[in-house]
């Protein structure tokens, strides 16, 4: 039973315009929810995160969206850079046991 | 402090080794996470640490992964007798309760 879903395994887009990524969730419990960005051969690294009484928090080129009735939140790149290219992964947090439970990834391709 | 480090970066072993690897936490962290991550799949949770007290073990922890945290600070993780179905990246993170979860470089194990 995967709690966290990420269903489109890549995405590819121009450089300039739009980058959209989403993550579905199924535990009512999560209440706090972080996107982390990866480079192989390198560990996650925190991008962006929002907690559940938020429905958006924008950082910069990044904002994060959460629809906690439809339990999904997704992730806006505006405008997308070839150096955004990198696997994205979202993660979910029940704060009272503190550990996340993570999507499989979407790996991001922005094209020059 | 410059984040989470993680000790080797890389471990080749011949299946039926025992290898440890180690993690040191940033210093005012409290908390310290192991997860494992395999090609194509986001990282899983593995075990955790509120100071020196392992709080919560997943059921991928077999009775061959053992996790220590002696003084509340570094970490580390033994693997018995490995087998190639351990080959995988293992990654470390730390947090302060309320914050955002810092991960290492991560180890990455080939078992021959």
């Amino acid at each position: 039973d995967q709690q966290v879903k990420q269903n489109s395994p890549s995405l590819s887009v121009q450089e300039g315009r739009i980058s959209i990524l989403n993550c579905d969730y199924t535990n009512s419990m999560f209440d706090y929810f972080l996107w982390y960005k990866k480079y192989p051969a390198e560990g996650p690294t925190f991008l962006i995160s929002i907690s559940s009484i938020k429905d958006k928090n924008e950082d910069g080129r990044f904002t994060v969206f959460l629809n906690k009735s439809a339990k999904h939140l997704s992730l806006h790149i505006v405008p997308s850079q070839p150096g955004d290219s990198a696997v994205y992964f979202c993660a979910a947090t029940d704060t009272n046991a503190g550990k996340s439970t993570f999507g499989d990834g979407t790996t991001l391709t922005v094209k020059p | 402090d410059t984040g989470v480090s993680q000790n080797p970066r890389h471990k080749i072993t011949k299946r039926g080794q025992n290898v440890t690897f180690r993690c040191d936490p940033i210093s005012e962290h409290n908390r310290l996470y192991w997860y494992r991550q395999t090609l194509g799949q986001g990282p899983e949770f593995l075990t955790y640490f509120q100071n020196e007290a392992q709080l919560e073990k997943s059921r991928l922890l077999s009775d061959r992964f053992s996790a220590e945290r002696p003084k509340g600070s570094f970490s580390t993780l033994e693997i018995q007798r490995t087998e190639q179905g351990d080959s995988a990246m293992y990654l470390c993170a730390s947090r302060s309760p309320g914050e955002t979860q810092y991960f290492g470089p991560g180890t990455r194990l080939l078992v021959l």
